[in-house]
């Protein structure tokens, strides 16, 4: 069975700073990967996905995600966080086969502050 | 393209009364279709998810019920709400594995 932790329910930086949102995953087979992306009172939003492509992914609003087998982790980076981005973060897995069920992570809360 | 509607985005509804949200998805045929909910300052949690017409996969035991009457409606349905049953719900689509969910706008039920 797939899970996912996500390390840290809130982070804050101040605009300007390193973004950098840990995930790490546990699958038995090779994994697919997301980062989704919630503003209060909205759906979820694609930020970038993992498919077994290369390991570095780059999504929207400058994020970016790099995907490291050896310590099952996909870590959420933007170099410079901008007050935009204070959102909801969450990280989810699935595997091919199956009915496509994605596990998500508890979420990490962003704060972007002046 | 895909789209995706879930309607009403807000609802409060009494303890003991009947629910039932609709979601549509345009664009595209046969997809997999999702119900999640998510509560206050918590993750998602998956109710149903449908394969297909008629064919409703509960992931856990609770007060509501999943249908899929035709092959791109999905509705959530409720006999009698509970307080417990409050909270943001989500409806999504996928074609496959690899291509990730797309999320509905949701809805915020609360039951008073």
């Amino acid at each position: 069975a797939q899970s996912v932790t996500q390390l840290g329910s809130h982070v804050s930086v101040s605009e300007g700073a390193l973004v950098l949102l840990r995930c790490n995953y546990s699958s038995s087979v090779p994994p697919y990967l997301f980062w989704y992306v919630q503003y209060p009172n909205q759906g979820l939003q694609l930020l970038l996905k993992y498919t077994s492509a290369a390991t570095l992914v780059k999504g929207i609003n400058g994020f970016e995600a790099e995907f490291k087998k050896s310590e099952t982790s996909f870590h959420l980076t933007k170099p410079s966080a901008h007050m935009s981005d204070a959102a909801e973060y969450f990280c989810a897995v699935t595997v091919s086969g199956g009915y496509n069920k994605l596990i998500f992570g508890a979420g990490t809360r962003l704060a972007v502050h002046p | 393209s895909q789209t995706i509607h879930q309607w009403p985005a807000t609802l409060v509804q009494p303890v003991g009364s009947p629910l039932s949200l609709e979601c549509t998805v345009e664009g595209t045929s046969n997809p997999n279709l999702y119900w999640y909910r998510q509560a206050a300052g918590r993750g998602l949690q998956l109710l149903f998810y449908s394969v297909g017409i008629g064919q409703i996969s509960s992931e856990v035991p609770q007060n509501l019920s999943a249908s899929r009457p035709q092959d791109r409606q999905f509705i959530l349905s409720s006999k009698k709400l509970l307080l417990s049953d409050s909270g943001f719900y989500l409806c999504a689509w996928s074609f496959r594995a690899g291509y990730g969910y797309t999320f509905g706008s949701g809805t915020r039920l609360t039951v008073v």
